[in-house]
């Protein structure tokens, strides 16, 4: 089975600061990779996926990631974050079937004023 | 259309009590899940269908009976659920012709009293 490991349990940023999220997984064979947001007493949001490509993925909200084979890594980054972007962050895993998500313990981002 | 939708919003039950959750989809995805997800963790899947056959059960509770009956609908009946049961439960779709990201509901908050 995969793992995610989200290092950082909780990331305070201050307004207009930038931002890195980092996430690294375990498998070496290919796979699907995501990240999703979660705003208070919400569903999941996805921001953005990697499935193949450019290892430079954008998404919404101004967030975009990078993928790194040899790291095992996908780290999410924004420049400059709102109060808005403060939520919990799940970076996640597919296998390449797609049957099964694999998700990281989450972040949890702070945007200080 | 990348919406997911789930009703109720909110359900307090005994632990005598039988409801059900339902969750409705309109993208013409083939796979639909159900997740648990407890504050600030990370969603458990519980629930797999493919094609509207069950095809991923991880080993829950028989309390918990998830229903399939067309491929836009999925149902989760509980009956007897005790109070760690508590909790935000998340259903999500996902295409299976590739790319394999899943939209999630909005989630119903249980509360088992």
């Amino acid at each position: 089975a995969q793992s995610v490991t989200q290092l950082d349990s909780q990331v305070p940023v201050f307004e207009e600061a930038p931002v890195e999220l980092r996430c690294n997984y375990s498998s070496s064979v290919s796979v699907y990779l995501f990240w999703y947001v979660q705003y208070p007493n919400q569903g999941l949001q996805l921001l953005l996926k990697y499935l193949s490509g450019s290892t430079l993925v954008k998404g919404i909200n101004g967030f975009e990631a990078e993928f790194n084979k040899s790291q095992t890594s996908f780290h999410l980054r924004k420049p400059s974050v709102h109060i808005s972007d403060t939520a919990e962050y799940f970076c996640a895993v597919s296998d390449p079937t797609g049957n099964q998500f694999y998700f990281g313990t989450g972040t949890s981002l702070t945007v200080i004023p | 259309d990348t919406e997911v939708t789930q009703t109720p919003k909110h359900l307090v039950m005994g632990m005598t009590n039988k409801k059900s959750l339902k969750c409705e989809q309109h993208m013409g995805h083939r796979a639909m899940y159900w997740y648990k997800q407890k504050a600030k963790k990370p969603p458990e899947l519980m629930f797999v269908y493919s094609y509207e056959k069950l095809s991923i059960n991880e080993s829950v509770p028989s309390r918990f009976s998830p229903e399939c009956p067309n491929s836009s609908l999925l149902n989760l009946h509980l009956h007897a659920l005790q109070p760690e049961d508590s909790a935000l439960y998340l259903c999500a779709s996902s295409s299976l012709a590739g790319g394999y990201e899943q939209y999630f509901g909005p989630g119903t908050r249980l509360t088992v009293t």
